[in-house]
C-alpha cells in the first residue's frame, strides 16, 4: 500500500509555455502532499505544502505565481510550471501524508527547458 | 523548527565491509526520524523510520538505526553492504505532533559508493 504515482517522468518544454505535473495517491487518501525541488547532487527543497481544499503554503523564496499548486482532492495534487525558464530546470518530487503510512514520496519528474 | 546534519557527503567502501552513516538532528520538540534512499533519477524510498518505542530500527535489506535522544542522533548501519547498495542516502526529520502539517527536513544526503 501507500504508494504516490507521479508523471510525467521526464518532459521537455519551450521556454515561455506551462508544464504541469499530477501527484496521485492510489490506494489512500492523502490529507497533505508536498512538493520538492532536487538541484543534481543536493537534497530536497521543500517548496510548499497543500492541503487537500485549501490553499497551499510556500516555504520563504519560492515564487506561488510561478509555482502553482492544486490539491482538488484527496488523492491528487498538481505542481504546474507557469512561463517556465530554463533555471526552472529541475528534478520535481511530490510526497504524500497519510496518518498511518507516513510520508510516501512520487518517482521524481526530470524538468528540462530548453 | 528542526535541522538534521549529514555529517559525510561521500562514504566509500568496499563490498562486504561495514559501513555507518552518521545524522545528527537538532529540534525544540519531539521528532520523528527517518533514513531514506535515492537511486538515480528516482523518487525516494523508505528505508527505516523511528516514531516511538524501541530505539533499534531495521529494514528489511539489512540497515538499521538507532535512536540516540541524548546525542541526538540517529546514525544508519549496516555490517556488511553490497554492491547494490550504492545510492544517496538522506536523514530526515518531522515533528512528532502536528506542527508545519509535520513537514519533513532533509539532511544534505551521503552518498555511499561500494566498490568491488
Amino acid at each position: 500500500g501507500a504508494v504516490v504515482s507521479q508523471h510525467p517522468s521526464r518532459v521537455i518544454c519551450k521556454s515561455g509555455t506551462s508544464v504541469k505535473i499530477e501527484c496521485r495517491s492510489l490506494d489512500f487518501q492523502a490529507t497533505t502532499m508536498f512538493w520538492y525541488r532536487q538541484f543534481p547532487k543536493q537534497s530536497l527543497m521543500l517548496m510548499a505544502t497543500s492541503n487537500e481544499g485549501s490553499k497551499a503554503t510556500y516555504e520563504q523564496g519560492v515564487e506561488k505565481d510561478k509555482f502553482l499548486i492544486n490539491h482538488a482532492s484527496l488523492t491528487l495534487s498538481t505542481l504546474t510550471v507557469t512561463s517556465a525558464h530554463p533555471e526552472d530546470s529541475s528534478f520535481y518530487i511530490c510526497s504524500a501524508r497519510a496518518p498511518l503510512f507516513g510520508y510516501t514520496f512520487g518517482s521524481g519528474t526530470r524538468l528540462t527547458v530548453v | 523548527a528542526q535541522s538534521v546534519t549529514q555529517l559525510d557527503s561521500q562514504v566509500p567502501v568496499f563490498e562486504e565491509a561495514p559501513v555507518e552513516l552518521r545524522c545528527n538532528y537538532s529540534s525544540s520538540v519531539s521528532v520523528y526520524l527517518f533514513w531514506y534512499v535515492q537511486y538515480p533519477n528516482q523518487g525516494l524510498q523508505l528505508l527505516l523510520k523511528y516514531l516511538s518505542g524501541s530505539t533499534l530500527v531495521e529494514s528489511i535489506n539489512g540497515f538499521e538505526a538507532e535512536f540516540n535522544k541524548s546525542q541526538t542522533s540517529f546514525h544508519l548501519r549496516k555490517p556488511s553492504v553490497h554492491i547494490s547498495d550504492t545510492a544517496e542516502y538522506f536523514c530526515a526529520v518531522s515533528a512528532s505532533s502536528g506542527g508545519s502539517n509535520y513537514k519533513l527536513t532533509f539532511g544534505k544526503g551521503t552518498l555511499l559508493t561500494v566498490n568491488p
